[in-house]
């Protein structure tokens, strides 16, 4: 089946310093990739959808260039929180949508765990 | 655009019983409803889905029933299981070649307890 990788799994880091978290599509291509932030205890809060090779739709009150999305490829979306704040410090799991009979099925990432101190 | 609303939040059932998560739905143009199970700190797994053109569709001890006219769906769980223990969230979205996102519900929380 679809394997979505994603990585870090989990990353520390200072306040005002960027983090990039890696999502890549290992045995389909993804033309869509989407982003999704989790909170402790609550659901997944879409923050937008990433196309190959166009620029990502946002959703309503997330920043893009705190958020900064880049889909360079078929296989590959990052997501640079730019500048993070204790407040980013969240659960940000990626997920992506195949090409096909596959189209309509979301295979998640496993998710990055961002603590900002 | 689409709002998903789940209910209930939690829900605690004993090992054998079945347990039942509905969720409703605004967008009528909305044809694709997934259901996805999230273990803590793990990644949300697709446990079943249906499309608007089925009214039921069942795998085993989990099914899915939708009613399109009161754009509301439902999981059913049978005969539970300690494993079975995890949130539970419902989803909408409108299946296209063009990609559109899911629309996710806030999620129940099933503790089946032995």
């Amino acid at each position: 089946g679809a394997v979505v990788s994603q990585h870090p799994s989990w990353v520390i880091c200072k306040s005002g310093t960027s983090v990039k978290i890696e999502c890549r599509s290992l045995d389909f291509q993804a033309t869509t990739m989407f982003w999704y932030r989790q909170f402790p205890k609550q659901s997944l809060m879409l923050m937008a959808t990433s196309n190959e090779g166009s620029k990502a739709t946002y959703e309503q009150g997330v920043e893009k260039d705190k958020f900064l999305i880049n889909h360079a490829s078929l296989t590959l979306s990052t997501l640079t929180v730019t500048s993070a704040h204790p407040e980013d410090s969240s659960f940000y799991i990626c997920s992506a949508r195949g090409q096909g009979s596959g189209a309509n099925v979301l295979t998640f990432g496993a998710g990055s765990r961002l603590t900002v101190l | 655009g689409e709002n998903v609303e789940q209910h209930p939040s939690t829900l605690s059932v004993q090992e054998g019983d079945s347990a039942v998560i509905k969720c409703t739905y605004s967008d009528s143009a909305s044809n694709y409803f997934p259901w996805y199970k999230q273990e803590l700190g793990k990644r949300p797994q697709l446990i079943i889905d249906i499309r608007s053109n089925v009214g039921e569709k069942k795998d085993q001890r989990i099914a899915v029933t939708l009613n399109k006219t009161a754009k509301h769906f439902s999981l059913h769980i049978t005969e539970t299981q300690p494993e079975d223990s995890a949130v539970y969230f419902c989803a909408a979205s409108i299946s296209s070649n063009s990609g559109y996102a899911l629309n996710f519900g806030k999620g129940t929380s099933l503790l089946v307890t032995p």
